[in-house]
């Protein structure tokens, strides 16, 4: 079984429009994460969900929406798309870091998202 | 704040030599270091953490790493390399502030050669 699954692992479209990624984990985790991987494979966290709370918000573009329906799934919204969003979209989770400890992330497959 | 520096973008090793990947870090207080790896087309899977106690960790697929606080380095070891092992490599830090965030260097790509 899959601990962190994202769908779909490849998306292609064109400027403008709006799209989802999906992401789910069976872990029992309390915190999931969105990174997003440049071209040059560089890492940068986006957002973090805790208990279906916002408790991170790097300086993304407010056409990025995270929502999370419940603590198992945290899906990534992307309005207007633009040609600078073509990336790799990795999603992980990880026990409550709340208690001040930092757990182990665990990483989804990561959805290659081409924008034309 | 914080920071990760993996000084070698791409190293070539022969298959069965031995590998060492370096990485230095920049935190103000005790950090916690990973080692993840990304095969290609592939997520990334942890290979070790350091958290506390002993400086030498050991992690999947014969890796090790070791924590030396003086040097703010965490270099990921092994003694001998296999085909497989060829994927990109990647040292994180985690800031302990209660949101958990990592911060990663920009990865090292390793290719072994027969």
């Amino acid at each position: 079984d899959t601990a962190v699954s994202q769908t779909p692992k490849y998306l292609v479209t064109q400027m403008g429009n709006d799209k989802s990624i999906k992401c789910e984990q069976n872990l029992g985790h309390d915190t999931m994460y969105w990174y997003k991987q440049d071209s040059k494979k560089f890492l940068k966290i986006m957002f973090s969900y805790n208990n279906k709370e916002l408790i991170i918000n790097e300086t993304v573009p407010n056409r990025f929406s995270p929502k999370s329906p419940d603590k198992a799934h945290l899906n990534l919204h992307i309005n207007s798309l633009e040609l600078g969003d073509s990336a790799v979209y990795f999603c992980a989770s990880s026990q409550d870091p709340t208690s001040g400890s930092t757990d182990t992330q665990y990483f989804g497959p990561g959805t290659r998202l081409t924008v034309l | 704040a914080q920071s990760v520096t993996q000084p070698d973008i791409h190293i070539t090793v022969s298959e069965g030599a031995s590998l060492e990947l370096r990485c230095n870090y920049s935190y103000g207080a005790t950090p916690y270091l990973f080692w993840y790896v990304q095969s290609p087309g592939q997520g990334l899977q942890l290979l070790l953490k350091y958290f506390s106690g002993d400086t030498l960790v050991q992690g999947i697929k014969g890796f090790e790493a070791e924590f030396k606080r003086s040097q703010s380095s965490f270099n990921l070891r092994k003694p001998s390399v296999h085909w497989s092992d060829a994927a990109e490599y990647f040292c994180a830090v985690g800031a302990k502030s209660g949101a958990n965030n990592l911060f990663f260097g920009t990865g090292t790509r390793l290719t072994v050669i027969p």
